[in-house]
C-alpha cells in the first residue's frame, strides 16, 4: 500500500529562518510527487510535480526537490504570508491509480 | 477561468437527510474527483470519474453516489446523511493521469455538518 508521511507536523520559524519540510514516502513505481499548499478554509493549492530522482523545482522562496525515498520542500528566507499548510501526495505508476496524500506540515512563520 | 467551483460552501443537515454537493469545471478535463478531508488525516477519495457518463469508487465510498452527465459537473450525493460524514469534501480535476498532465486541481471545499 503507497504511504506518505510528513514530518514535522507542525513548524513554527521566525520570518527570514530558513528550513525545510520534509515528505517521506513508498509507492510501487512513482510517476509523480506533488506539493500543495493550503490556507485554512481553502482547497490545496498546485505548487510543483516532480516525476523523477534529482530533479527540482523552484517558486519564489519555495524550491522541491525528490530523491528515491523523499521530497524535501526548501523554503528560503520564509514571509508571513507564507504561513499554511503543505500537503504532499504521490501518484503511482502503472495505468489509472490514485493518489495518496499526507496529513501535511503546517507552517507559521512569525514576524 | 474560474478553475473549479463547488456548491454549497456550507451546508448543515439532519440524521437521514439527503443532499447534492455539485462540482464544475472549465478547463475542459476528462478527470474528476471527490475528497473528503478530515482533521489528522490525508485527503481520501470518495469517487471519481475518467469522463462523461464513468464513474468509480475510491478510497471511501460508502454512503456516497456519484453523477457526472457532462463532462464539466460532477455531483457528489449523500443519500441519507449520518454524522460520520461530517467532513470538508472537495472537487478536483485534472486532464488525465498521464504525466505531464495529471496535476489535480482543487476546488475551495464544502464544508459540511451532519447533526
Amino acid at each position: 500500500e503507497d504511504q506518505v508521511t510528513q514530518s514535522p507536523e507542525a513548524l513554527r520559524l521566525q520570518e527570514g529562518e530558513s528550513s525545510s519540510l520534509n515528505c517521506s514516502y513508498t509507492v510501487s513505481g512513482l510517476r509523480g510527487l506533488f506539493w500543495y499548499r493550503q490556507d485554512p478554509g481553502k482547497g490545496p493549492e498546485f505548487l510543483f510535480t516532480l516525476y523523477s530522482a534529482g530533479e527540482e523545482k523552484e517558486k519564489e522562496r519555495l524550491k522541491a526537490t525528490l530523491t528515491k525515498k523523499e521530497s524535501f520542500l526548501h523554503i528560503t528566507a520564509p514571509k508571513p504570508e507564507d504561513s499554511a499548510t503543505y500537503l504532499c501526495a504521490v501518484l503511482p505508476g502503472g495505468g489509472y491509480q490514485k493518489v495518496t496524500f499526507g496529513t501535511g506540515t503546517k507552517l507559521q512563520v512569525i514576524p | 477561468n474560474a478553475g473549479v467551483t463547488q456548491t454549497p460552501k456550507f451546508r448543515v443537515l439532519k440524521t437521514g437527510q439527503s443532499m447534492t454537493l455539485l462540482c464544475a469545471q472549465d478547463m475542459n478535463h476528462e478527470y474528476m474527483y471527490w475528497y473528503r478531508q478530515d482533521p489528522g488525516m490525508g485527503l481520501r477519495l470518495i469517487h471519481y470519474s475518467v469522463g462523461e457518463g464513468t464513474t468509480a469508487k475510491g478510497e471511501v465510498p460508502d454512503g456516497y453516489n456519484v453523477s457526472r452527465l457532462k463532462k464539466q459537473n460532477f455531483l457528489l450525493g449523500l443519500e441519507s446523511a449520518a454524522p460520520s460524514q461530517t467532513s470538508v469534501y472537495f472537487c478536483a480535476s485534472s486532464y488525465s493521469t498521464g504525466a505531464p498532465t495529471d496535476t489535480q486541481y482543487f476546488g475551495p471545499g464544502t464544508r459540511l455538518t451532519v447533526l
